[in-house]
């Protein structure tokens, strides 16, 4: 069984702050690493997806990838109450199944 | 153009009644893929296909359930006899990917089919 780990959350952060979410994998066989956003009774919407090691930076966005340790991260600078969602971790596997995490509600309170 | 489109949006089925759920992909997507998502948790993959062909369903949670593809566009996903544990949000994705090229890796989900079985 492949696993993806998130921490449930909520994780509170003031608008301006940087957030910070976290995602760990179990197999060294995933290729292709993905964040989505969902909002409440909305489907997944993709924020980004990272292939290598090292950092990738869209707008406020930044998903770092770290192979070795099996550990994904999305950190949101400049947090908006906007970007008050779940964040769904998904890791591909074997070109054709995707394993998401059980999600990270993030709160940014005005 | 037009993103993957999910209907019926909300379905109630009684107890032991058989659904069906459709699924339409973006347009000349190859690849379509069937999930579950339960209250609070994230997508459960059910099943895979590539154009008409069905290569994973090792996430169909029993033999209740059944997807097909017959022309490689829409897709329905079918539940015989729902059980109450069937109420979920069943969301279909569709993705350009076919085998190798990571930049067609990026799945995009339809709204999703609310299924409540009393």
């Amino acid at each position: 069984q492949k696993e993806v780990e998130q921490n449930s959350g909520p994780l509170s952060v003031p608008e301006g702050a940087i957030a910070s979410l976290n995602c760990t994998y179990s197999d060294r066989g995933s290729q292709s690493f993905f964040w989505y956003r969902q909002y409440s009774g909305k489907s997944p919407e993709l924020i980004m997806s990272i292939y290598s090691n090292g950092d990738k930076e869209d707008g406020r966005f930044t998903a770092q990838l770290n192979k070795a340790s099996q550990y994904v991260s999305l950190l949101i600078r400049d947090s908006q109450p906007s970007d008050s969602a779940t964040y769904l971790c998904a890791v591909l596997y074997n070109f054709n199944k995707f394993y998401f995490g059980s999600g990270t509600k993030l709160n940014v309170k005005p | 153009g037009a993103g993957v489109s999910q209907s019926p949006r909300y379905k109630v089925a009684k107890r032991g009644q058989d659904v069906a759920l459709r699924c339409d992909p973006i347009s000349g997507h190859v690849s379509l893929f069937w999930y579950q998502q339960a209250l609070g948790q994230g997508p459960e993959f059910l099943t895979y296909f590539q154009n008409e062909a069905q290569l994973d369903k090792s996430g169909l949670p029993s033999d209740r359930f059944f997807a097909e593809r017959p022309e490689g566009s829409v897709s329905t996903l079918k539940i015989q006899r729902t059980q109450q544990e069937d109420s979920a949000v069943y969301l279909c994705a569709s993705s350009d990917r076919t085998s190798g090229g990571r930049d067609t890796d990026t799945q995009y989900f339809g709204p999703g089919t609310r299924l409540t079985v009393l």
